[in-house]
């Protein structure tokens, strides 16, 4: 059983505030990491896909990090706004011969203006 | 521009009905998933397929059959329904795993 825990399950912060999330992975075997992210009623949309130890990645106020021998991977959101809100997924490949991601539950954000 | 494409996009069942769920990709697509969405439960995986004319389980395949006769189409079946299959089903393609995958819009099915 492949576990991926994000913690926290849910936060509030005001517009403004700079805010990170967690994401922790199995780090015996890894092919790819990825964070999505889930507006209410609509569907998932890509956000980062990244595969090596160290990696770091950035869409606007928005960036990632991957530390794949100690199982983790951050989310950042600088300057928080109203239409950050949504839950923000990540997901695990351990790579060989799975050929499937393991999601975790996601964390909620709420922004308050 | 069309991406990933679920129909229905709505359905309502009686209990013992039969159904078919249809996803097309337009991306040349080898992987595609299909998850159902339940409140605390994030997205569970129900089967999959990387490639035209295979297919496996998934987290949650019970009372579901899937096949993928093209490469383009990913087919999810119910033959019989339960009211434990109420969910939101969204399927997803992707190029390799290393690549993002692209969601539908999802199809909400609720079986009385």
């Amino acid at each position: 059983i492949l576990n991926v825990e994000q913690s926290p399950q849910s936060l509030h912060v005001q517009e403004g505030d700079s805010t990170n999330f967690t994401c922790s992975f199995p780090s015996s075997n890894f092919y790819a990491l990825h964070w999505y992210r889930w507006e209410t009623a609509k569907s998932p949309e890509a956000l980062f896909v990244m595969t090596l130890n160290g990696d770091e990645k950035k869409k606007g106020r928005i960036s990632a990090t991957l530390n794949t021998k100690e199982g983790y991977s951050y989310l950042y959101i600088k300057g928080s706004q109203p239409e950050d809100s949504a839950t923000y997924l990540c997901a695990y490949n351990s790579g060989g011969s799975n050929y499937k991601l393991t999601f975790g539950k996601g964390t909620l954000l709420t922004v308050n203006p | 521009n069309a991406g990933v494409t679920q129909t229905p996009k709505f359905r309502v069942l009686k209990t013992g009905q039969s159904m078919t769920l249809l996803c097309a990709q337009d991306m040349n697509h080898e992987y595609m998933y299909w998850y159902r969405q339940d409140p605390g439960m994030g997205l569970r995986l129900i089967h999959y397929s990387v490639g035209e004319g295979t297919t496996a389980k998934g987290e949650v395949p019970d009372g579901y059959n899937v096949s993928r006769l093209k490469k383009q189409n990913f087919l999810l079946g119910l033959e019989s329904a339960a009211p434990s299959q109420t969910s939101v089903y969204f399927c997803a393609s992707s190029r390799d795993l290393n690549q993002p995958q692209h969601f539908g819009d999802g199809t909400r099915l609720s079986i009385l």
